[in-house]
């Protein structure tokens, strides 16, 4: 089945910087999300997005499909950014869902 | 409106016992997920429903587990004879039919909390 891969699994960051997170999969998908997971464990959608880019505040997302990957950037990073973030893709020819291992990411003030 | 509901929130069984977990999907979604996440991990997917019918229940654990869906709407997952490896956090999500045929964006309820001691 399709495999999904996010980079890197753990960042920390200074409240006020920029990061960037990719999501890589192993085969065409019909369509990926973006999630927050946040410290109570509630999944949040942020975006989705099979292909081109969108943006939304402060998170913008790019998704190259015919390269396999997407990205997700946050800008100007507050501490209730923290949380782990994930990437999951709906393959052609899956029944099911695929999600990444997560980005666990932690803004200090 | 109102999101995705997921009943209980949390849930102490012990071993051997039957669990049912119930979801309650977005109003007009046709399409309702079944995951689970166990402590510091990403997350499984167990089964799908489209309406009232799951296509394909391969992601079942094992055939202690199953599923229903009544009406196009609430789901239950029963776990039966539950062993601790089951202890996890059960997620369930709802999504519109998506374009093309797929999957829609999915929402996501809060989760219910399972430890089997």
């Amino acid at each position: 089945g399709i495999q999904v891969e996010q980079s890197p699994p753990d960042l920390i960051l200074q409240e006020g910087a920029n990061s960037t997170l990719r999501c890589n999969f192993s085969d065409s998908v019909n369509n990926l999300q973006w999630f927050h997971q946040n410290p109570w464990g509630q999944l949040i959608n942020l975006f989705y997005i099979p292909s081109g880019t969108k943006q939304n505040g402060r998170l913008s997302a790019t998704t190259v499909a015919t390269e396999r990957y997407s990205l997700l950037y946050i800008s100007s990073s507050q501490t209730t950014d923290s949380g782990v973030y994930f990437c999951a893709v709906d393959g052609y020819n899956n029944n099911d869902m695929r999600f990444g291992a997560g980005t666990r990411l932690t803004v200090k003030p | 409106g109102a999101g995705v509901s997921q009943s209980p929130s949390n849930k102490v069984t012990e071993k051997g016992k039957d669990v049912e977990l119930r979801c309650d999907p977005i109003s007009g979604h046709t399409a309702l997920y079944w995951y689970r996440q166990s402590l510091g991990q990403g997350l499984e997917f167990l089964i799908y429903f489209q309406g009232n019918s799951a296509p394909d229940k391969s992601g079942l654990p094992s055939d202690r587990f199953s599923a229903e869906r009544t009406g196009g709407s609430v789901s239950t997952l029963t776990i039966q004879r539950t062993q601790q490896e089951d202890s996890a956090v059960y997620l369930c999500a709802s999504s519109s039919p998506g374009d093309s045929g797929s999957w829609g964006e999915q929402y996501f309820g809060p989760g219910t909390r399972l430890t089997v001691t």
